[in-house]
């Protein structure tokens, strides 16, 4: 079974740049999960979904972060404009949203902001 | 609320020794507990999980038992290899809530040597 797909694996861009990461959840997941992992702050959730409907965005940064999830294969990440803080790995996950249950995280992408 | 306390890193060890990364957790409730292993370049995975209290998880050599008594949940494998060296994340779910968002610990590095 295919497990939990992002992409891209790596961004480089510029400040002030528009930059959207995508993420395609395991078949049949409820929920969906969005984590920013960087060195001096370890793993930290920024928003999760649940049957593609936002239930916790309160760990969105600020407002030039958004994501969205238009159904119940994909989701985006969007950060505009871009500033090189935002430099981190994001991970996308997802899981049966049943309560419990556990969640499978994608390989992130690796974002750079120059 | 809820949270994970995991012994801080770096774990370094010689290969074939036994290893123990203790984890403790506050929770209100009987939450599922979960270790996570990262490898370098990876997005996280799931190594084990338990239930219940006494419920003993397992996986590759890897085990960790529910202590509802001492709150714990320590990882323990009799014998590691290099291949092990990776980052250990212990983690809780509310199974009461409805919800599959995990609260994770801040993660234990572990170095095998030669």
């Amino acid at each position: 079974d295919a497990g939990v797909i992002q992409s891209p694996r790596h961004e480089v861009t510029e400040m002030g740049q528009e930059v959207t990461l995508r993420c395609k959840p395991i078949s049949g997941h409820n929920s969906l999960f969005w984590y920013r992992q960087t060195m001096m702050r370890g793993l930290e959730l920024l928003i999760y979904f649940n049957n593609n409907v936002p239930i916790d965005d309160s760990g969105m940064p600020e407002d030039r972060f958004s994501a969205k999830m238009p159904n119940a294969s994909f989701s985006t990440l969007k950060i505009q404009p871009s500033e090189p803080r935002d430099s981190a790995v994001y991970f996308c996950a997802s899981s049966a949203g049943q309560g419990g249950q556990p969640q499978h995280f994608g390989d992130g992408t690796r974002l750079s902001i120059l | 609320g809820n949270s994970v306390t995991q012994m801080e890193g770096p774990v370094t060890l010689s290969e074939e020794a036994f290893l123990t990364i203790n984890c403790t957790y506050t929770a209100t409730g009987y939450p599922s507990l979960f270790w996570y292993v990262q490898y370098p370049g990876e997005g996280l995975q799931l190594l084990l999980k338990a239930t219940k209290a006494d419920d003993k998880g397992s996986n590759k050599g890897f085990e960790a038992t529910y202590r509802k008594e001492t709150t714990s949940f320590h990882l323990e494998k009799g014998s590691v290899q290099v291949s092990d060296s990776a980052v250990y994340f212990c983690a809780l779910s509310d199974p009461r809530r409805n919800t599959d968002k995990l609260i994770f610990g801040t993660g234990t590095r572990l170095q095998v040597f030669p």
